[in-house]
């Protein structure tokens, strides 16, 4: 167990459809990152948040938003889906903002979008 | 448990062998370079770093070599055991001091008992 939980385990929805993803750092990690993993593109990184703000950007579409709350709490936020969009989605925290911080995954949310 | 990829390259060893796993990365001004194992329905797992003014780094059971000049990247793993059997990515930072991650495909590693 890395310490970082994210929630739903599962989720399916619609193509068009808006969903939330939840994602829990470990305790006293300042710093959130969201990674997408598909068959076809592999593991892709999609954005940073250190003690709240956007930190870093990659591979991340304009349908999606991703915030960082002052609880340290993070939400991506995926929007007019697409069956593209199906995928796994992991949280990964890490105690400060440094790309040489160990990073630490959570368990993932599996979106498929029918 | 769940598939992390399908074609991914496959490695099959007996345990008790050692492992090499290779991945060749893009960027020729990547700095930074990690291995991460995943197994089958979970998150990646940190397991070693290295950084582009060293050649070579040792961890537990497990080393991760660097070669520059063909922009190679290797991780070996002593002894395998069958919690050794996962999906291995490398990932490399070309961004220097900002966050610029870029993942391999992955490495499927079988151990055999």
């Amino acid at each position: 167990d890395s310490g970082v939980t994210q929630t739903p385990k599962h989720l399916i929805t619609a193509t068009g459809q808006r969903v939330t993803l939840r994602c829990s750092p470990r305790s006293g990690d300042l710093s959130v990152y969201w990674y997408q993993q598909s068959l076809d593109q592999g593991l892709q990184f999609l954005i940073q948040y250190y003690n709240g703000e956007e930190r870093a950007k990659g591979n991340i579409l304009e349908r999606f938003s991703a915030q960082q709350f002052p609880d340290l709490h993070s939400e991506l936020n995926l929007s007019s889906l697409e069956l593209g969009d199906s995928a796994l989605y992991f949280c990964a925290s890490s105690v400060a903002q440094q790309i040489t911080n160990e990073q630490f995954f959570g368990p993932g949310t599996r979106l498929t979008v029918l | 448990g769940e598939s992390v990829g399908l074609h991914l390259p496959t490695l099959s060893v007996q345990e008790g062998d050692n492992s090499i796993i290779n991945c060749a990365y893009s960027n020729s001004a990547s700095d930074y370079f990690i291995w991460y194992k995943q197994e089958s329905g979970k998150g990646p797992q940190f397991i070693i770093d290295i950084r582009s003014n060293m050649d070579k780094r040792q961890g537990q059971r497990v080393t991760v070599l660097l070669n520059k000049t063909v922009k190679h990247l290797s991780l070996q793993i002593a002894a395998t055991q069958p919690g050794d059997s996962a999906v291995y990515f490398c990932a490399e930072n070309s961004g220097g001091s900002n966050y610029k991650l870029t993942f391999g495909k992955g490495t499927l590693l079988t151990v055999n008992p």
